[in-house]
């Protein structure tokens, strides 16, 4: 089974700052990396398909990036509802989420 | 507007059986891949199972933690899919979500195996 390993765990910023997630494969993953973001009592929500395609209706804040092994998500400036869990997701060998980043005010 | 619904999740003890249905509207169904995906007290995600379209036979698909327990089925004249879970564990404590493509998600809904 490929292992998703997300870092960090926690992060805290600001609002206005610009972050970024880390999302690593066990293994060759190609592009096909999603990216969720989940609010506390609610579903996940897709973000990011196939590494960097910007799912409809997401701001254009978010961006995603890598290849292969290693992947991150980009927020260029936090917005107060951008405090949330973030999952990444691999679907090109089964389909296993990583762990989760929770991203919480600083 | 793509809507899933799931239902018939809650208390149920170990061993015993129960079956989730997720009611969808908005899309067509019968090309969609549809997945269940459950999420543990601990917050940690984990894929279930698929069902593909009938043009790909319906074939499916299951994690190994629920192989042989678990059977994902579908009607497509309903719209509806479905998780029967038999011979449930504690360890299957968690939301149960329905997805489109693990694009579109429904609101989800909670099985508790206890005694």
């Amino acid at each position: 089974d490929i292992q998703m390993t997300q870092s960090p765990s926690v992060l805290s910023a600001s609002v206005g700052d610009r972050v970024t997630l880390n999302c690593k494969a066990s293994q060759n993953i190609n592009k096909y990396l999603n990216w969720y973001q989940q609010k506390l009592g609610e579903a996940p929500k897709l973000l990011i398909y196939n590494t960097n395609n910007l799912q409809t209706g997401i701001p254009s804040r978010f961006s995603g990036s890598g290849s292969g092994t290693d992947f991150t998500l980009t927020i260029s400036s936090l917005q107060p509802e951008d405090f949330a869990t973030y999952f990444c997701f691999q679907h090109n060998s089964w389909l296993t989420f990583g762990s989760g980043t929770k991203l919480e005010i600083k | 507007e793509v809507q899933l619904v799931e239902t018939g999740g809650g208390l149920v003890q170990p061993g015993k059986s129960l079956k989730l249905t997720c009611a969808t509207s908005g899309f067509t169904f019968s090309n969609a891949w549809m997945h269940w995906v459950r999420q543990s007290p601990e917050k940690q995600l984990e894929w279930v199972a698929q069902i593909k379209a009938k043009s790909n036979n319906y074939a499916t698909y299951y994690a190994e933690s629920v192989k042989g327990r678990f059977t994902i089925s579908r009607d497509d004249s309903k719209s509806s899919v479905y998780l029967q879970m038999n011979s449930l564990k504690e360890e299957d404590t968690a939301i149960y979500y329905c997805t489109w493509g693990v694009a579109y998600w429904g609101q989800g809904t909670l099985v508790t195996v206890s005694s």
